[in-house]
């Protein structure tokens, strides 16, 4: 089935580092690729998306290029900041009326002033 | 406009017992997801109800059940609680058109804790 991988965390950067966060995606087809960001205490936050291979998602100075070829949608900002400090979630889903989302585990970022 | 609503934010029941959770959906909304958050399984879809008919369910025991009402507003509930059961629920609502391309918007969740 459907499954989507992503790196590990913590992840612990300086303000101002450039952060990159794997996501690797297993499935048929072409899904729709997603990034999520949930800060302590809320729900899920929609980040950027890409919905065929080679679009490039962005928001907020992230991006996230859909690579069908190495199967992965990863995660970039040139220069983090505190407030970016958060848990990162990577997602597919299929452009269905089911509106089923596959997430990965989740990857917490610290970003230390 | 109002985003999601989810109602208790917190929650403790003891095992055995069962829960309502409410969700009320973004006006115009009538697409409304459920998921579960734990730390050991992640985020899991439960299922997706669209104008008061279930559209997809996940793989949970049949304890787990929701419905929607004509307002969209929608509810889960989970029967003979386990410890297992113990999570953070969020819903997500959504316009809900056919082709799986509208957005979905996340509440900020119910924390169940089962003891």
């Amino acid at each position: 089935g459907d499954s989507v991988t992503q790196m590990e965390g913590p992840v612990t950067l300086s303000e101002e580092a450039f952060l990159t966060i794997n996501c690797t995606y297993t499935a048929t087809g072409y899904p729709s690729l997603f990034w999520y960001v949930q800060y302590p205490g809320e729900g899920l936050q929609l980040l950027l998306k890409a919905t065929k291979a080679d679009d490039k998602g962005s928001n907020k100075g992230f991006e996230a290029t859909y690579r069908k070829e190495t199967t992965s949608f990863h995660l970039e900002k040139g220069s983090v900041q505190v407030s970016d400090s958060a848990v990162y979630f990577c997602a597919l889903s299929r452009l269905d009326s089911s509106y089923k989302l596959i997430f990965g585990s989740g990857t917490r970022l610290l970003v230390r002033p | 406009k109002a985003g999601v609503t989810q109602t208790p934010r917190y929650l403790i029941k003891t095992r055995g017992q069962q829960v309502t959770l409410s969700c009320s959906p973004i006006s115009g909304h009538r697409s409304v997801s459920w998921y579960q958050q734990t730390p050991g399984q992640g985020l899991q879809f439960l299922f997706e109800y669209f104008s008061e008919t279930q559209r997809n369910k996940g793989n949970f025991p049949g304890r787990f059940s929701g419905r929607q009402f004509s307002n969209s507003r929608s509810e889960m509930n989970v029967s003979t609680l386990e410890l297992g059961d113990s999570a953070l629920y969020l819903c997500a609502s959504s316009l809900g058109n056919s082709d799986g391309s509208s957005e979905q918007f996340f509440g900020p969740g119910t924390r169940l804790t089962v003891l």
